[in-house]
């Protein structure tokens, strides 16, 4: 089956710009969560999704936001993009079926921040 | 909040000997799971681990969690090229925490041939 696909792979925007990335996950997979992997502050827990709602955030600040569709896709959004909001960000689903609750990641996109 | 340190940051070896990384939560877990992600890629699920005291094993790659569910050991046996990457060890703490895992900072490992 096909794996969890994020769009773009890599985007390049400028200070104070906002941008969405898109996140498919597995299908039939409704828990959708995103990370942002820095190499200094390793992978953080931006929010998850389920079934269309919020059920966890992380500690970052109100520019991260995001949402998930009735087809389980999520997106997510930063406004008045910052320097140090340049990343990767991954976008990882799970099915919470049988015992193991293991995430599937996406490829990822890479932010750049100029 | 809940941390997950990991050592060693780094760790070099010669293809063929063993590797081993080390996962401590400053709090309690609900599970661990352990992740592998190979130089430009993403993570990839390798196990998760519930109950106090498990071990399981992958081939070469023997996995534990503690007893107190604090922490954890990735052990490789006989490494292999292919073993290049970094293995990140990533808890939950259960209750509302819903997707929510707390990734350790990774362990670097690089295999010489």
């Amino acid at each position: 089956k096909a794996g969890v696909t994020q769009t773009p792979r890599y985007l390049i925007k400028t200070r104070g710009q906002q941008v969405t990335l898109s996140c498919s996950p597995i299908s039939g997979h409704r828990s959708v969560s995103w990370y942002q992997q820095t190499p200094g502050q390793g992978l953080q827990f931006l929010f998850e999704y389920f079934s269309e709602t919020q059920r966890n955030k992380g500690n970052f600040p109100g520019r991260f936001s995001g949402r998930q569709f009735s087809n389980s896709r999520s997106e997510m959004n930063v406004s008045t993009l910052e320097l140090g909001d340049s990343a990767l960000y991954l976008c990882a689903s799970t099915s919470f079926a049988g015992t193991s609750y293991g995430y599937t990641f996406g490829s990822g996109t890479r932010l750049t921040v100029v | 909040g809940q941390q997950v340190m990991q050592i060693p940051q780094y760790q070099h070896v010669q293809e063929g000997e063993d590797f081993t990384t080390y996962c401590n939560s400053s709090t309690t877990l609900s599970n661990i799971q352990w992740y592998k992600q190979r130089p430009g890629g993403h993570p990839v699920f390798l196990i998760q681990l519930v109950k106090s005291g498990e071990v399981k094993k992958q081939k070469r790659l023997t996995f534990q969690f503690g007893e107190a569910k604090k922490n954890s050991s990735l052990h490789i046996t006989a490494t292999q090229t292919t073993d290049v990457g970094t293995y990140f060890c990533a808890g939950t703490a259960g209750g509302t925490s819903y997707g929510k895992l707390t990734f350790g900072q990774g362990t670097i490992l690089t295999v010489h041939p």
